[in-house]
């Protein structure tokens, strides 16, 4: 079955960065895509980007851009998330969800992760 | 950007009714939209689709409408398990927005 296992939750400091990894199984991982969304507390989600389990393509929020790098490992089958300059407004539980391999896809986001919790605080 | 607009923010019903949420997108998203359902703790579930298509295994009386820029989810004979945060998301362009959210409440 298709699962996808996050990282453990992370506590940083204002100012510092945060690794999310997102290790999937079940399915052909260079098929599909990887999008990553998150939570903050009493918002709605947030999508802050996808990449292409085929071929690495990025496409990033513009709210993230120069803030954010989305990478895979096709060897392990695992997509990572890292977020640079961390402030307490990133305080958020963060998902990873399989999406569609191309950009445009229109692929719905079919499966998910847990989440994992980041929280800024000094 | 476009801007996803939920109602009701929050909705009180019990078992066996049946409950509409509703969607609005600021411009056309053709069927480009999805409805997904959130528990604490556990993995967002994606109920529906392509505005109106079934995800597999979710029961049939999740139904969804819809297309341009209003859309609706409806559950049927609502079941406890049912009671949860629901989302609409639109996939037509990037950034791939999200609803407010609608949290079903046991009346």
């Amino acid at each position: 079955q298709v699962q996808l296992v996050q990282s453990g939750a992370e506590v940083k400091k204002p100012g510092a960065s945060v690794k999310v990894s997102c290790k999937t199984s079940g399915y052909t991982f260079t098929s599909y895509g990887i999008n990553w969304v998150r939570q903050a507390p009493g918002q709605g989600p947030e999508w802050m980007g996808w990449i292409s389990g085929y071929n690495g393509n990025t496409k990033y929020a513009q709210k993230f851009q120069g803030r954010v790098t989305m990478t895979t490992d096709t060897s392990t089958s695992t997509a990572d998330m890292d977020l640079r300059s961390l402030t307490s407004d990133d305080t958020a539980i963060y998902y990873c969800a399989r999406g569609g391999v191309y950009e445009s896809s229109g692929y719905p986001f079919d499966y998910w992760g847990r989440g994992t919790l980041v929280t800024v605080s000094s | 950007d476009i801007q996803m607009t939920q109602s009701p923010s929050s909705l009180s019903a019990s078992v066996g009714d049946r409950v509409t949420i509703t969607c609005r997108a600021s411009q056309t998203i053709r069927t480009y939209l999805s409805w997904y359902q959130w528990k604490p703790g556990k993995a967002p579930k994606l109920l529906i689709f392509a505005a109106s298509s079934l995800q597999s295994g979710v029961p049939s009386r999740f139904s969804g409408s819809g297309s341009g820029t209003d859309f609706t989810l409806t559950i049927s004979n609502l079941q406890p398990e049912d009671f949860a945060t629901y989302f609409c998301q639109h996939i037509y362009t990037t950034p791939h927005t999200f609803g407010q959210g609608t949290k079903l409440e046991i009346k």
